[in-house]
């Protein structure tokens, strides 16, 4: 069964710093999709970024970057220049197939330190 | 923006009455998930459905059902609430496609006393 792993239950950020969440993720797939979740507290669970697995670009949205390493079944976020904004908790996904549910790691609470 | 929506956005309730949380989604997604998050933030799905008259139970032993009679709407049902069912619910959808994001809905928080 796949799994996803985040390390770091919580983290903190000088503001207009940079900082970078892990995950770790196991599947026997090679084809699959990998994003990062944002949930800010008492608000809605949004999108931040997506990465398929046969790309190898890593893919990047504005101030946020993944580093999508498959061989070693990692991939991380980055977040440049840091925002107070950012502050919430920031959660790792994998999914293969649009017919099964995506699997969510715990999630990482991000602090953003003025 | 994703247009999917949850009412109520709180609800406090008693002990063994029946309650309906309510998720309806307007962008013709197939495919509509019920999660719940636990004071840790962990997200558990509980239930999901793959389209009409589709539903199918998920990782986290649940108390509750869920219905899809129509493609927008996949509501859940605590035939008896109980205090262990105080949560955070999330509702989300998707279409079909392999890399098709969640998208979710603001959440209910449930408290039963």
């Amino acid at each position: 069964a796949q799994t996803v792993t985040q390390s770091q239950p919580e983290m903190s950020v000088q503001e207009a710093e940079t900082v970078t969440l892990s995950c770790t993720y196991d599947t026997s797939e090679s084809d699959y999709y990998l994003f990062w979740y944002k949930q800010p507290p008492s608000r809605q669970m949004i999108l931040v970024i997506r990465q398929e697995a046969y790309k190898q670009q890593n893919a990047t949205e504005n101030r946020f970057s993944v580093n999508f390493q498959k061989a070693a079944k990692s991939f991380s976020l980055k977040i440049s220049d840091s925002q107070l904004g950012d502050a919430a908790m920031y959660f790792c996904a994998y999914g293969y197939s649009g017919n099964t549910p995506l699997v969510f790691g715990k999630g990482t609470r991000l602090s953003v330190i003025a | 923006e994703a247009d999917i929506y949850q009412t109520p956005r709180y609800l406090v309730i008693g002990t063994g009455k029946k309650i309906t949380l309510e998720c309806s989604q307007t962008m013709g997604h197939d495919k509509m998930y019920w999660y719940q998050q636990d004071p840790g933030m962990e997200l558990h799905l509980i239930h999901y459905s793959y389209g009409v008259n589709s539903t199918e139970k998920g990782d986290l032993s649940s108390e509750s059902t869920v219905s899809r009679i129509r493609t927008e709407h996949f509501p859940l049902t605590l035939e008896s609430a109980r205090p262990s069912h105080t949560s955070q619910y999330l509702c989300a959808s998707r279409i079909g496609t392999d890399n098709s994001p969640l998208h979710f809905g603001n959440g209910t928080r449930l408290t039963v006393t």
